[in-house]
């Protein structure tokens, strides 16, 4: 079984540029949560999304989004760029969202550099 | 004060050590995660923990519910278990995964 992949993994773009990460599950799976890492606040969650819905959010401004499609995939969007956007950005996936928590799967990463 | 702290934060051994890492948090939890991850990035989760112990190989974890802490030992390490190892704990109340800050542990031959 394949698992979670991201794209692109690396990417660099200028202040006030917007970008789009991508996600795709393992199959099965249904949730997708986003997660940034940066060497100064360490791993902290953006969102999760389950059956097209976002269903947890972090504490991020409103530049940063995202949405999950019919097939689970899911992406992510953080418009008008800042240079401390850049990081490590992190998904997962497990089969199922709601009341019983299944273990996360983690993809590779995407390393977005801002400058 | 962070929810989530990793003690210690850098380690270093011998191959062949036997190595504790701790993790301690303050929030209620619906389960802890032990994850490792190596310098290009990726994240394995290694052990999803509510309750007891469990073990994979050379790799056991803990957890004490009562007393909010849980630990990763890696038995007769090599140095290809260097990696950064990162607790994670999913809160009762938010549904949120909080991470600690990691421990770095370099194993030399």
């Amino acid at each position: 079984k394949a698992g979670v992949t991201q794209t692109p993994r690396y990417l660099i773009k200028t202040r006030g540029q917007q970008v789009t990460l991508s996600c795709s599950p393992i199959s099965g799976h249904r949730s997708v949560s986003w997660y940034q890492q940066t060497p100064g606040q360490g791993l902290q969650f953006l969102f999760e999304y389950f059956s097209e819905t976002q269903r947890n959010k972090g504490n991020f401004p409103g530049r940063f989004s995202g949405r999950q499609f019919s097939n689970s995939r899911s992406e992510m969007n953080v418009s008008t760029l800042e240079l401390g956007d850049s990081a490590l950005y992190l998904c997962a996936s497990r089969r199922s969202g709601g009341q019983i928590y299944n273990e996360q799967f983690f993809g590779p990463g995407t390393r977005l550099t801002v400058l | 004060k962070n929810e989530v702290e990793q003690s210690p934060q850098n380690l270093t051994a011998q191959e062949g050590e036997f190595i504790t890492i701790n993790c301690s948090y303050s929030v209620g939890i619906s389960a802890l995660h032990w994850l490792q991850q190596h310098p290009g990035g990726g994240i394995v989760s290694l052990f999803m923990l509510s309750s007891g112990k469990k073990k994979h190989g050379r790799l056991i974890a803990t957890i004490n519910i009562q007393e909010k802490h849980s630990s990763l030992h890696i038995t007769a390490s090599h140095p290809r278990d260097s990696a950064v190892y990162i607790c994670a704990v999913l809160s009762y109340n938010t549904d949120k995964l909080i991470f600690g800050t990691g421990t770095r542990l370099q194993v030399f031959p």
